[in-house]
Protein backbone atom coordinates (compact mmCIF):
# COMPACT_ATOMS: atom_id res chain seq x y z
CA UNK A 1 0.00 0.00 0.00
CA UNK A 2 0.98 3.43 -0.50
CA UNK A 3 2.88 5.18 2.58
CA UNK A 4 3.81 8.69 2.97
CA UNK A 5 5.86 9.47 6.11
CA UNK A 6 6.56 13.09 6.72
CA UNK A 7 9.60 13.82 9.46
CA UNK A 8 11.98 16.38 10.39
CA UNK A 9 9.61 18.33 12.47
CA UNK A 10 9.96 20.06 15.81
CA UNK A 11 10.25 23.30 17.77
CA UNK A 12 12.69 25.76 15.64
CA UNK A 13 13.75 29.50 16.83
CA UNK A 14 12.86 32.01 14.34
CA UNK A 15 15.27 32.93 11.57
CA UNK A 16 16.56 29.42 11.79
CA UNK A 17 16.30 26.41 9.33
CA UNK A 18 14.53 23.30 9.36
CA UNK A 19 14.35 20.11 6.77
CA UNK A 20 11.71 17.99 6.01
CA UNK A 21 12.16 14.55 4.61
CA UNK A 22 9.05 12.12 3.24
CA UNK A 23 10.12 9.05 1.87
CA UNK A 24 7.46 6.96 -0.11
CA UNK A 25 6.50 3.58 -0.98
CA UNK A 26 4.02 1.47 -2.37
CA UNK A 27 4.18 2.96 -5.93
CA UNK A 28 6.34 4.14 -8.85
CA UNK A 29 7.77 7.24 -6.86
CA UNK A 30 9.69 8.54 -9.70
CA UNK A 31 6.19 9.02 -12.40
CA UNK A 32 4.44 11.31 -9.79
CA UNK A 33 4.55 15.16 -9.14
CA UNK A 34 4.93 15.45 -5.41
CA UNK A 35 3.18 18.39 -2.73
CA UNK A 36 4.27 19.93 0.37
CA UNK A 37 0.57 21.21 2.02
CA UNK A 38 0.24 22.84 5.12
CA UNK A 39 -2.33 23.45 7.65
CA UNK A 40 -1.77 26.27 10.58
CA UNK A 41 -3.47 25.23 14.04
CA UNK A 42 -7.31 25.74 13.83
CA UNK A 43 -6.62 26.84 10.57
CA UNK A 44 -7.52 25.64 6.72
CA UNK A 45 -5.23 23.83 3.95
CA UNK A 46 -2.36 26.04 2.19
CA UNK A 47 -0.48 24.78 -0.52
CA UNK A 48 3.08 25.19 0.08
CA UNK A 49 4.93 23.66 -3.18
CA UNK A 50 4.83 21.14 -5.81
CA UNK A 51 7.61 19.56 -7.30
CA UNK A 52 7.21 17.66 -11.22
CA UNK A 53 8.32 13.92 -11.32
CA UNK A 54 11.86 14.25 -12.10
CA UNK A 55 12.87 17.15 -10.28
CA UNK A 56 13.08 19.59 -12.49
CA UNK A 57 9.92 21.47 -12.46
CA UNK A 58 9.24 23.66 -9.01
CA UNK A 59 6.25 26.20 -8.03
CA UNK A 60 6.04 27.80 -4.52
CA UNK A 61 3.46 29.62 -2.72
CA UNK A 62 3.94 33.32 -2.72
CA UNK A 63 3.87 33.11 1.33
CA UNK A 64 7.19 30.96 1.01
CA UNK A 65 8.80 31.80 -1.90
CA UNK A 66 12.22 32.59 -1.66
CA UNK A 67 12.25 30.66 1.87
CA UNK A 68 11.95 27.23 1.10
CA UNK A 69 12.91 24.86 -1.50
CA UNK A 70 11.71 21.61 -2.41
CA UNK A 71 13.57 18.65 -4.20
CA UNK A 72 13.31 15.07 -4.32
CA UNK A 73 15.54 12.34 -4.62
CA UNK A 74 14.33 9.40 -7.01
CA UNK A 75 16.77 7.01 -6.42
CA UNK A 76 15.69 7.11 -2.84
CA UNK A 77 12.09 7.61 -3.35
CA UNK A 78 12.36 10.54 -0.94
CA UNK A 79 10.62 14.07 -1.22
CA UNK A 80 12.17 17.03 0.67
CA UNK A 81 11.18 20.48 1.87
CA UNK A 82 14.19 22.98 3.14
CA UNK A 83 12.65 25.75 5.23
CA UNK A 84 14.62 29.00 6.02
CA UNK A 85 14.35 31.51 7.79
CA UNK A 86 11.40 30.84 9.88
CA UNK A 87 8.65 32.74 11.35
CA UNK A 88 5.58 32.21 13.48
CA UNK A 89 3.11 32.34 10.63
CA UNK A 90 5.34 28.78 9.28
CA UNK A 91 4.12 27.28 12.27
CA UNK A 92 1.37 24.37 10.98
CA UNK A 93 1.47 20.46 10.43
CA UNK A 94 3.38 20.07 7.22
CA UNK A 95 1.75 17.54 4.57
CA UNK A 96 3.44 15.43 1.93
CA UNK A 97 1.26 14.27 -1.24
CA UNK A 98 1.27 12.73 -3.86
CA UNK A 99 -0.43 14.75 -7.23
CA UNK A 100 -3.87 14.38 -8.42
CA UNK A 101 -3.08 14.31 -11.87
CA UNK A 102 -3.26 10.62 -12.76
CA UNK A 103 -4.02 8.87 -9.49
CA UNK A 104 -7.61 7.93 -10.86
CA UNK A 105 -9.75 9.35 -7.79
CA UNK A 106 -6.99 8.41 -5.25
CA UNK A 107 -5.30 10.66 -2.85
CA UNK A 108 -2.32 10.11 -0.51
CA UNK A 109 -1.35 12.35 2.57
CA UNK A 110 1.38 11.78 4.94
CA UNK A 111 0.16 11.39 8.55
CA UNK A 112 1.71 14.68 8.23
CA UNK A 113 5.16 16.47 11.23
CA UNK A 114 4.29 19.42 13.06
CA UNK A 115 6.50 22.52 12.59
CA UNK A 116 6.43 25.19 15.83
CA UNK A 117 8.40 28.07 15.12
CA UNK A 118 8.76 29.83 19.16
CA UNK A 119 11.31 31.68 20.77
CA UNK B 1 -3.13 33.21 -9.51
CA UNK B 2 -6.75 31.74 -8.91
CA UNK B 3 -8.86 32.38 -6.08
CA UNK B 4 -11.56 30.00 -4.81
CA UNK B 5 -14.04 31.55 -2.57
CA UNK B 6 -16.50 28.74 -1.01
CA UNK B 7 -19.85 29.76 0.83
CA UNK B 8 -21.23 29.86 3.21
CA UNK B 9 -18.38 29.72 5.88
CA UNK B 10 -20.71 27.85 8.13
CA UNK B 11 -23.51 25.28 7.36
CA UNK B 12 -25.97 24.22 10.35
CA UNK B 13 -28.56 21.30 9.53
CA UNK B 14 -29.52 18.27 10.86
CA UNK B 15 -29.23 14.40 9.74
CA UNK B 16 -30.90 13.94 7.11
CA UNK B 17 -31.07 17.27 5.31
CA UNK B 18 -29.52 18.10 2.27
CA UNK B 19 -26.33 20.06 2.42
CA UNK B 20 -25.36 22.51 -0.53
CA UNK B 21 -21.61 23.97 -0.55
CA UNK B 22 -20.30 26.48 -3.41
CA UNK B 23 -16.95 26.89 -4.72
CA UNK B 24 -16.31 30.31 -6.60
CA UNK B 25 -13.12 30.64 -8.23
CA UNK B 26 -11.91 34.04 -9.59
CA UNK B 27 -11.23 32.44 -12.70
CA UNK B 28 -12.36 29.91 -15.16
CA UNK B 29 -10.70 26.58 -13.99
CA UNK B 30 -9.26 24.79 -17.15
CA UNK B 31 -9.76 21.12 -17.93
CA UNK B 32 -11.87 20.73 -14.51
CA UNK B 33 -9.36 20.07 -12.22
CA UNK B 34 -11.45 20.80 -9.00
CA UNK B 35 -11.71 18.42 -6.18
CA UNK B 36 -13.86 18.34 -2.98
CA UNK B 37 -12.14 16.90 0.48
CA UNK B 38 -13.57 16.33 3.38
CA UNK B 39 -11.76 16.88 6.66
CA UNK B 40 -12.47 15.38 10.27
CA UNK B 41 -10.35 16.49 13.78
CA UNK B 42 -7.40 15.97 14.39
CA UNK B 43 -7.34 13.94 10.88
CA UNK B 44 -5.79 14.17 7.23
CA UNK B 45 -7.96 15.37 4.30
CA UNK B 46 -10.10 12.77 2.28
CA UNK B 47 -10.68 13.05 -1.38
CA UNK B 48 -14.72 13.07 -2.05
CA UNK B 49 -14.63 14.37 -5.71
CA UNK B 50 -12.56 15.46 -8.71
CA UNK B 51 -12.36 16.37 -12.10
CA UNK B 52 -16.04 18.54 -10.51
CA UNK B 53 -17.65 15.59 -10.51
CA UNK B 54 -16.13 12.10 -10.01
CA UNK B 55 -16.64 10.60 -6.83
CA UNK B 56 -13.10 9.31 -5.58
CA UNK B 57 -12.87 5.48 -4.90
CA UNK B 58 -15.25 4.56 -2.48
CA UNK B 59 -17.12 7.65 -1.52
CA UNK B 60 -20.77 6.84 -1.15
CA UNK B 61 -23.22 8.04 -3.75
CA UNK B 62 -24.50 10.82 -1.39
CA UNK B 63 -22.15 12.84 -2.10
CA UNK B 64 -22.22 14.51 -5.50
CA UNK B 65 -20.22 17.48 -7.27
CA UNK B 66 -20.80 19.57 -10.09
CA UNK B 67 -20.16 23.06 -12.07
CA UNK B 68 -17.83 24.03 -14.56
CA UNK B 69 -15.65 27.50 -15.18
CA UNK B 70 -16.03 29.32 -12.08
CA UNK B 71 -18.86 28.20 -10.19
CA UNK B 72 -18.43 24.65 -8.81
CA UNK B 73 -20.94 22.84 -5.92
CA UNK B 74 -20.64 19.52 -3.67
CA UNK B 75 -24.13 18.19 -2.65
CA UNK B 76 -24.69 15.75 -0.01
CA UNK B 77 -28.17 14.28 -0.73
CA UNK B 78 -28.86 13.23 2.91
CA UNK B 79 -26.67 14.11 6.06
CA UNK B 80 -25.37 10.96 7.94
CA UNK B 81 -23.82 12.07 11.56
CA UNK B 82 -20.11 11.23 9.88
CA UNK B 83 -20.76 13.96 7.22
CA UNK B 84 -20.29 16.92 9.99
CA UNK B 85 -16.97 17.80 9.05
CA UNK B 86 -14.90 20.88 7.06
CA UNK B 87 -15.14 20.84 3.43
CA UNK B 88 -12.60 22.47 0.93
CA UNK B 89 -12.15 22.92 -2.67
CA UNK B 90 -9.14 22.58 -3.99
CA UNK B 91 -7.85 23.47 -7.68
CA UNK B 92 -4.81 20.75 -8.37
CA UNK B 93 -3.15 21.34 -11.74
CA UNK B 94 -0.27 23.04 -10.77
CA UNK B 95 0.25 24.87 -8.70
CA UNK B 96 -2.80 24.06 -5.77
CA UNK B 97 -5.21 26.10 -4.47
CA UNK B 98 -7.44 25.30 -1.96
CA UNK B 99 -11.04 27.36 -0.96
CA UNK B 100 -10.96 28.48 2.90
CA UNK B 101 -12.97 25.99 4.19
CA UNK B 102 -16.85 25.56 4.94
CA UNK B 103 -18.06 24.08 8.27
CA UNK B 104 -20.94 21.97 8.52
CA UNK B 105 -22.23 21.64 11.62
CA UNK B 106 -25.04 20.06 13.54
CA UNK B 107 -28.40 22.40 13.72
Amino acid sequence: QVQLVESGGGVVQPGRSLRLSCPASGFTFSTYAMHWVRQAPGKGLEWVAVISYDGRNKHYADSVKGRFTISRDNSKNTLYLQMNSLTAEDTAVYYCVRDLIGSGGEDYWGQGTLVTVSS
Amino acid sequence: EIVLTQSPGTLSLSPGERATLSCRASQSVSGNYLAWYQQKPGQTPRLLIYGASSRATGIPDRFSGSGSGTDFTLTVSRLEPEDFAVYYCQLYGSPWTFGQGTKVEIK
